[in-house]
Protein backbone atom coordinates (compact mmCIF):
# COMPACT_ATOMS: atom_id res chain seq x y z
CA UNK A 1 0.00 0.00 0.00
CA UNK A 2 0.93 3.48 0.11
CA UNK A 3 2.07 4.02 -3.60
CA UNK A 4 3.65 6.88 -5.52
CA UNK A 5 3.51 7.25 -8.81
CA UNK A 6 5.60 10.28 -10.34
CA UNK A 7 5.83 10.69 -14.20
CA UNK A 8 8.14 11.50 -16.10
CA UNK A 9 11.47 9.43 -14.63
CA UNK A 10 13.79 11.44 -16.83
CA UNK A 11 13.36 14.44 -18.84
CA UNK A 12 15.51 16.22 -21.74
CA UNK A 13 14.43 18.50 -23.15
CA UNK A 14 16.09 22.28 -24.52
CA UNK A 15 16.06 25.52 -22.78
CA UNK A 16 12.84 27.69 -22.55
CA UNK A 17 10.48 25.04 -22.81
CA UNK A 18 8.05 24.06 -19.74
CA UNK A 19 8.05 20.50 -18.62
CA UNK A 20 5.10 19.12 -16.54
CA UNK A 21 5.74 16.85 -13.41
CA UNK A 22 2.99 14.84 -12.43
CA UNK A 23 2.84 13.13 -8.74
CA UNK A 24 -0.28 10.56 -8.14
CA UNK A 25 -1.10 8.32 -5.36
CA UNK A 26 -2.41 5.56 -6.57
CA UNK A 27 -3.48 3.58 -3.13
CA UNK A 28 -4.50 6.83 -1.03
CA UNK A 29 -5.97 9.62 -0.42
CA UNK A 30 -3.59 12.61 -0.60
CA UNK A 31 -4.24 15.55 1.25
CA UNK A 32 -1.32 17.07 1.50
CA UNK A 33 1.97 16.91 -1.07
CA UNK A 34 5.40 18.10 -0.66
CA UNK A 35 7.68 18.84 -3.63
CA UNK A 36 11.29 18.38 -3.13
CA UNK A 37 14.28 19.12 -5.28
CA UNK A 38 17.56 17.03 -4.73
CA UNK A 39 21.24 18.26 -5.85
CA UNK A 40 23.88 16.03 -6.02
CA UNK A 41 24.81 14.05 -3.21
CA UNK A 42 22.87 16.51 -1.06
CA UNK A 43 19.93 16.42 1.23
CA UNK A 44 16.22 16.88 -0.47
CA UNK A 45 15.07 21.29 -0.39
CA UNK A 46 11.58 21.07 0.40
CA UNK A 47 10.13 23.73 -2.91
CA UNK A 48 6.60 24.01 -1.64
CA UNK A 49 3.94 22.36 0.30
CA UNK A 50 0.31 21.76 -1.84
CA UNK A 51 -2.85 20.71 -0.08
CA UNK A 52 -6.02 19.48 -2.10
CA UNK A 53 -7.84 22.61 -3.54
CA UNK A 54 -5.63 25.21 -2.24
CA UNK A 55 -2.87 27.44 -3.69
CA UNK A 56 0.79 25.58 -2.86
CA UNK A 57 2.57 27.74 0.10
CA UNK A 58 6.06 27.98 -1.72
CA UNK A 59 9.33 28.09 0.93
CA UNK A 60 11.12 31.10 0.71
CA UNK A 61 13.43 31.28 -2.15
CA UNK A 62 11.41 29.19 -4.86
CA UNK A 63 10.07 31.52 -7.43
CA UNK A 64 6.16 30.38 -7.32
CA UNK A 65 5.77 31.74 -11.16
CA UNK A 66 8.82 29.37 -12.02
CA UNK A 67 7.31 26.11 -10.46
CA UNK A 68 3.64 26.03 -10.97
CA UNK A 69 2.13 23.33 -8.81
CA UNK A 70 -1.36 22.47 -9.02
CA UNK A 71 -3.04 20.35 -6.42
CA UNK A 72 -6.57 19.92 -8.11
CA UNK A 73 -7.58 16.07 -6.35
CA UNK A 74 -6.33 14.33 -3.71
CA UNK A 75 -4.74 11.62 -5.68
CA UNK A 76 -2.62 14.39 -8.26
CA UNK A 77 0.12 16.82 -8.28
CA UNK A 78 1.39 18.57 -10.64
CA UNK A 79 4.83 20.50 -10.96
CA UNK A 80 5.12 22.74 -13.88
CA UNK A 81 9.17 23.81 -14.68
CA UNK A 82 8.55 27.09 -16.37
CA UNK A 83 10.69 28.59 -19.26
CA UNK A 84 13.49 25.82 -17.89
CA UNK A 85 17.22 26.79 -18.25
CA UNK A 86 19.98 24.49 -17.43
CA UNK A 87 19.91 25.30 -13.70
CA UNK A 88 16.64 24.04 -13.21
CA UNK A 89 18.27 20.99 -14.16
CA UNK A 90 17.75 18.60 -10.96
CA UNK A 91 16.30 15.69 -9.39
CA UNK A 92 12.29 16.54 -8.44
CA UNK A 93 10.99 14.49 -6.23
CA UNK A 94 7.63 14.58 -4.86
CA UNK A 95 6.02 12.88 -1.47
CA UNK A 96 2.48 12.21 -0.12
CA UNK A 97 0.51 12.26 3.30
CA UNK A 98 -3.01 10.93 3.73
CA UNK A 99 -2.82 13.81 6.56
CA UNK A 100 -3.88 11.53 9.10
CA UNK A 101 -2.36 10.58 12.18
CA UNK A 102 1.30 10.45 11.92
CA UNK A 103 1.60 8.73 8.33
CA UNK A 104 4.86 9.21 6.84
CA UNK A 105 5.31 10.73 3.75
CA UNK A 106 5.35 8.53 1.04
CA UNK A 107 7.88 8.86 -2.19
CA UNK A 108 7.37 9.03 -6.06
CA UNK A 109 10.67 7.77 -7.72
CA UNK A 110 11.75 11.30 -8.75
CA UNK A 111 12.05 12.54 -11.91
CA UNK A 112 15.58 13.49 -13.25
CA UNK A 113 14.95 16.94 -15.65
CA UNK A 114 18.28 17.59 -18.13
CA UNK A 115 17.63 21.29 -19.58
CA UNK A 116 20.06 21.71 -22.51
CA UNK B 1 15.81 26.48 15.33
CA UNK B 2 14.87 23.21 14.22
CA UNK B 3 17.47 21.14 13.05
CA UNK B 4 18.74 17.25 12.01
CA UNK B 5 22.33 16.50 12.22
CA UNK B 6 23.59 13.39 10.80
CA UNK B 7 27.52 13.49 11.43
CA UNK B 8 28.56 11.48 9.48
CA UNK B 9 28.77 11.84 5.70
CA UNK B 10 29.75 7.97 5.08
CA UNK B 11 30.03 4.99 7.16
CA UNK B 12 31.73 1.47 5.62
CA UNK B 13 31.34 -1.54 7.33
CA UNK B 14 32.29 -4.87 6.59
CA UNK B 15 29.37 -7.59 5.55
CA UNK B 16 27.83 -9.44 8.64
CA UNK B 17 29.29 -6.86 11.02
CA UNK B 18 26.59 -4.33 13.19
CA UNK B 19 25.94 -0.60 11.89
CA UNK B 20 25.11 2.36 13.15
CA UNK B 21 24.09 5.87 11.27
CA UNK B 22 23.62 8.23 13.73
CA UNK B 23 21.34 11.11 13.92
CA UNK B 24 20.47 13.78 16.63
CA UNK B 25 18.13 16.50 16.61
CA UNK B 26 16.81 19.87 17.86
CA UNK B 27 13.06 20.77 18.00
CA UNK B 28 10.64 23.64 19.74
CA UNK B 29 8.56 20.50 20.58
CA UNK B 30 8.37 16.72 21.05
CA UNK B 31 9.76 15.12 18.01
CA UNK B 32 8.30 12.74 15.88
CA UNK B 33 11.29 10.87 14.31
CA UNK B 34 12.03 9.01 10.48
CA UNK B 35 14.47 6.86 9.24
CA UNK B 36 14.46 6.85 4.93
CA UNK B 37 16.51 5.37 2.61
CA UNK B 38 17.43 6.40 -0.63
CA UNK B 39 18.90 4.61 -3.06
CA UNK B 40 20.15 5.50 -6.59
CA UNK B 41 18.15 7.68 -9.08
CA UNK B 42 15.02 6.78 -7.01
CA UNK B 43 13.00 8.60 -4.30
CA UNK B 44 12.81 7.64 -0.73
CA UNK B 45 11.73 4.81 0.89
CA UNK B 46 10.06 4.86 4.47
CA UNK B 47 11.84 2.82 6.83
CA UNK B 48 10.79 3.07 10.50
CA UNK B 49 9.22 6.23 12.48
CA UNK B 50 9.03 6.95 16.68
CA UNK B 51 6.11 8.49 17.54
CA UNK B 52 5.60 7.75 21.22
CA UNK B 53 5.83 4.71 24.09
CA UNK B 54 8.95 2.15 23.71
CA UNK B 55 12.33 3.85 22.59
CA UNK B 56 13.27 1.11 20.87
CA UNK B 57 11.16 0.83 16.97
CA UNK B 58 11.49 -1.79 14.79
CA UNK B 59 11.74 -0.84 11.14
CA UNK B 60 11.53 -2.71 7.33
CA UNK B 61 14.54 -4.88 6.19
CA UNK B 62 15.47 -5.55 10.05
CA UNK B 63 16.40 -2.09 10.81
CA UNK B 64 15.62 -0.46 14.15
CA UNK B 65 16.33 2.83 15.91
CA UNK B 66 16.70 3.88 19.45
CA UNK B 67 15.09 6.81 20.26
CA UNK B 68 16.89 8.62 23.62
CA UNK B 69 14.97 12.18 24.65
CA UNK B 70 18.19 13.26 26.77
CA UNK B 71 20.79 12.78 23.90
CA UNK B 72 17.77 14.22 21.64
CA UNK B 73 19.18 11.17 19.62
CA UNK B 74 17.47 8.93 16.85
CA UNK B 75 20.59 6.27 16.12
CA UNK B 76 19.38 4.17 12.99
CA UNK B 77 20.90 0.38 13.56
CA UNK B 78 21.60 -3.08 12.50
CA UNK B 79 22.35 -6.37 13.98
CA UNK B 80 24.43 -7.68 10.69
CA UNK B 81 24.88 -5.34 7.51
CA UNK B 82 24.02 -6.95 3.85
CA UNK B 83 26.09 -5.44 1.02
CA UNK B 84 22.71 -4.53 -0.23
CA UNK B 85 22.15 -2.13 2.30
CA UNK B 86 24.44 0.59 0.51
CA UNK B 87 22.24 3.19 0.00
CA UNK B 88 21.79 6.87 1.12
CA UNK B 89 19.92 7.11 4.62
CA UNK B 90 18.30 10.00 5.70
CA UNK B 91 17.03 11.26 8.86
CA UNK B 92 14.00 13.70 9.54
CA UNK B 93 12.20 15.15 12.13
CA UNK B 94 8.67 16.59 12.63
CA UNK B 95 7.57 18.56 15.34
CA UNK B 96 4.59 17.34 16.91
CA UNK B 97 2.89 20.76 17.00
CA UNK B 98 3.28 21.04 12.95
CA UNK B 99 0.19 21.01 11.56
CA UNK B 100 1.65 20.76 8.00
CA UNK B 101 3.43 17.70 8.40
CA UNK B 102 6.43 19.06 6.95
CA UNK B 103 9.76 16.97 7.96
CA UNK B 104 13.12 18.56 8.71
CA UNK B 105 15.88 16.64 6.82
CA UNK B 106 18.96 15.41 7.75
CA UNK B 107 22.16 15.77 5.44
CA UNK B 108 22.55 12.64 4.42
CA UNK B 109 24.44 9.57 5.21
CA UNK B 110 25.53 7.40 2.66
CA UNK B 111 26.16 3.68 3.74
CA UNK B 112 28.63 1.76 2.32
CA UNK B 113 28.77 -2.23 2.86
CA UNK B 114 32.04 -4.19 1.93
CA UNK B 115 31.93 -7.68 0.75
Amino acid sequence: GAVVSQHPSWVICKSGTSVKIECRSLDFQATTMFWYRQFPKQSLMLMATSNEGSKATYEQGVEKDKFLINHASLTLSTLTVTSAHPEDSSFYICSASTGLGVQPQHFGDGTRLSIL
Amino acid sequence: AQSVAQPEDQVNVAEGNPLTVKCTYSVSGNPYLFWYVQYPNRGLQFLLKYITGDNLVKGSYGFEAEFNKSQTSFHLKKPSALVSDSALYFCAVRDKGDSNYQLIWGAGTKLIIKP
